[in-house]
């Protein structure tokens, strides 16, 4: 299974936007890049997802790298409601299965 | 978005008791439910990956006579924790993937908080 790597923490202040890195240097062609978040004593939230190309939804945006071996989740304008812990997923094209890295614990500084 | 349902939210069970775990997906029909459990200050770990009508998939290392899965329908799965223990204490998540397109992804219930006395 590819794994992912993502820095255990970062902090942000409230307004400003944020950049969370994962790299995957493993991928294979097919894996989806997936981002998700989970505040405490929930499951995780869907934020985005992409395969080759940038993609933007309401919530955030991803960067892919044009190899693939990292991407970007975009917070354009951070809340407090952002602070979470994120995490960057690839799904395994053949199973569907997502195994988690420990992910980026995001801190909103007020 | 799609919405995937957990019942219950939290149970207190003594130790050698079974307890069983609902996932349910309450507007879309789930080819494949997965079952992840998560320690304090961890990260998710997938247990089992359930395709409806056919027998779950272990991870390594999970054993498939202590947790128990069913996945009866295209809306519901269980788990059942048999004869539990202090140590299967632990908050467990449930995901559910529709399964229609190759691009689509699961979408996690809000886990269930097991406390094994």
């Amino acid at each position: 299974d590819a794994k992912t790597t993502q820095p255990n923490s970062m902090e942000s202040n409230e307004e400003e936007p944020v950049h969370l890195p994962c790299n995957h240097s493993t991928i294979s062609g097919t894996d989806y890049i997936h981002w998700y978040r989970q505040l405490p004593s929930q499951g995780p939230e869907y934020v985005i997802h992409g395969l080759t190309s940038n993609v933007n939804n309401r919530m955030a945006s991803l960067a892919i790298a044009e190899d693939r071996k990292s991407s970007t989740l975009i917070l354009h304008r951070a809340t407090l409601r952002d602070a979470a812990v994120y995490y960057c997923i690839l799904r395994d094209s053949g199973t569907y299965k997502y195994i988690f890295g420990t992910g980026t614990r995001l801190k909103v500084l007020a | 978005g799609a919405v995937v349902s957990q019942h219950p939210s939290w149970v207190i069970c003594k130790s050698g008791t079974s307890v069983k775990i609902e996932c349910r997906s309450l507007d879309f029909q789930a080819t494949t439910m997965f079952w992840y459990r998560q320690f304090p200050k961890q990260s998710l770990m997938l247990m089992a990956t359930s395709n409806e009508g056919s027998k779950a998939t272990y991870e390594q290392g999970v054993e498939k006579d202590k947790f128990l899965i069913n996945h009866a329908s295209l809306t519901l799965s269980t788990l059942t924790v048999t004869s539990a223990h202090p140590e299967d204490s632990s908050f467990y998540i449930c995901s559910a993937r529709e399964g229609r397109e190759r691009t689509d992804t699961q979408y996690f219930g809000p886990g269930t908080r097991l406390t094994v006395l």
